[in-house]
């Protein structure tokens, strides 16, 4: 079965501090992970995918994700916080059925 | 190109009463996926329409969810009885049908309450 965890439900970091928001799957085939954000009152929005290409994936407003294949990890970074990356974010991973599977979502917030 | 629409963006209904939940997916995609997320829990799969039939269905709570897809176009999600356990957030996504684990676009989610 795959699965995703997500570590700590909230964090907080000062702005233009260093962002981690840490991931770890379990994956019997090759996953495919989703880092996915959601902005208050606005839907979940695709921030990057890991498709077994690259493992440094770029993703949307300065983020970016790891794979690392020996820790089973798929951390997500930026490395300057900005006030408006305060969301809910969620690591996910796609099954060959395609059901997503998701993490029970960290909770970003960003101190002035 | 317009994104996934969800429509009600939110519903506050009575135990007992029907809420129909309706999703526009982006114009071509043929699978559309329908996800859940109750209070303090993951975000969960409830279903997956390959253009107007089901796919998988497996993650459909009971009896009192009724999804459709007519036409393959847009689908709704009924909800009859509701009970209180049914509060949430209802997500529907779409994917193109290209290639499996193709990347899935999520509308702004239907917040439903039930009294």
């Amino acid at each position: 079965a795959q699965s995703v965890t997500q570590l700590g439900s909230h964090v907080s970091v000062s702005e233009g501090a260093l962002v981690l928001l840490r991931c770890n799957y379990s994956s019997s085939v090759p996953p495919y992970l989703f880092w996915y954000v959601q902005y208050p009152n606005q839907g979940l929005q695709l921030l990057l995918k890991y498709t077994s290409a690259a493992t440094l994936v770029k993703g949307i407003n300065g983020f970016e994700a790891e794979f690392k294949k020996s820790e089973t990890s798929f951390h997500l970074t930026k490395p300057s916080a900005h006030m408006s990356d305060a969301a809910e974010y969620f690591c996910a991973v796609i099954r060959r059925d395609d059901k997503i599977i998701f993490g029970k979502g960290t909770r970003l917030h960003i101190l002035p | 190109e317009a994104g996934v629409t969800q429509f009600p963006s939110h519903s506050v209904i009575e135990k007992g009463q029907t809420v129909t939940l309706r999703c526009d997916p982006i114009s071509g995609h043929d699978n559309l996926y329908w996800y859940r997320r109750v209070m303090g829990k993951e975000i969960k799969f409830l279903l997956h329409f390959v253009k107007e039939s089901k796919q998988d269905e497996s993650g459909m709570p009971n009896n009192r969810f009724l999804a459709e897809r007519t036409g393959g176009t847009y689908s709704t999600l009924k909800v009859q009885p509701a009970e209180l356990e049914d509060s949430g957030v209802y997500f529907c996504a779409s994917s193109q049908d290209a290639v499996r684990r193709e990347t899935q676009y999520f509308g702004p989610g239907t917040r439903l309450l039930v009294l």
